[in-house]
């Protein structure tokens, strides 16, 4: 089974600057790749997802991630965030070849301040 | 659009009661999931479903069991609730063996064991 990390629980930073959520998981095997958001008292809704082909992903709401397949990572990326932006996120693993599960990492906090 | 409908928003029940949580998909998805989630925990997978009247053992099954009776209806039942099984759960569902394709969340309900 997969095992997914995200090292920063909680990531405080100021509105308009960069920033950027950090995501590795166990295996090497072939993953697809996933990151939601969760805003306050809601389920989680997808940003993006990676599959195949370019390693740089676009998603809603101007987040990027890049997979980084020797590092085994899939670090998620805004370069300018905005009040809104607060929420919790969440990376998920799937392996390509077996069952149905997803893997998700513990989450990381997102604060933004005015 | 996709839709995944929890029946309750918040809940409160007494210790020793038996509570069922009752999730709703339009989608005709094959898999169903029941998570809960904690604070610095993440996601944790309690059952999930692969298709009518099957059912797997997630990562946390103690004192919960489920009921898949109709394709689109996952049930989650605390045969005799506990105060920690206090938490918010989250169903999703997703198509059967696509884990290319992501889950789609409900937006969760919030369970306060009393």
């Amino acid at each position: 089974a997969q095992s997914v990390t995200q090292l920063d629980s909680q990531v405080p930073v100021f509105e308009e600057a960069p920033v950027e959520l950090r995501c590795n998981y166990s295996s090497s095997v072939s993953v697809y790749l996933f990151w939601y958001v969760q805003y306050p008292n809601q389920g989680l809704q997808l940003l993006l997802k990676y599959l195949s082909g370019s390693t740089l992903v676009k998603g809603i709401n101007g987040f990027e991630a890049e997979f980084n397949k020797s590092q085994t990572s899939f670090h998620l990326r805004k370069p300018s965030v905005h009040i809104s932006d607060t929420a919790e996120y969440f990376c998920a693993v799937s392996d390509v070849d077996t069952g149905n599960q997803f893997y998700f990492g513990t989450g990381t906090s997102l604060t933004v301040i005015p | 659009d996709v839709k995944v409908t929890q029946s309750s928003r918040y809940l409160v029940k007494r210790t020793g009661e038996k509570v069922f949580l009752e999730c709703v998909q339009d989608m005709d998805h094959e898999n169903m999931f029941w998570y809960r989630q904690d604070p610095g925990l993440g996601l944790r997978l309690i059952y999930f479903s692969y298709d009518v009247k099957m059912k797997e053992k997630g990562d946390i099954p103690e004192g919960y069991s489920v009921s898949r009776e109709k394709k689109e209806r996952f049930s989650l039942i605390l045969e005799s609730a506990s105060t920690n099984q206090t938490s918010m759960y989250l169903c999703a569902s997703s198509l059967k063996h696509r884990v290319s394709q992501p889950q789609h969340f409900g937006d969760g309900t919030r369970l306060s064991i009393l």
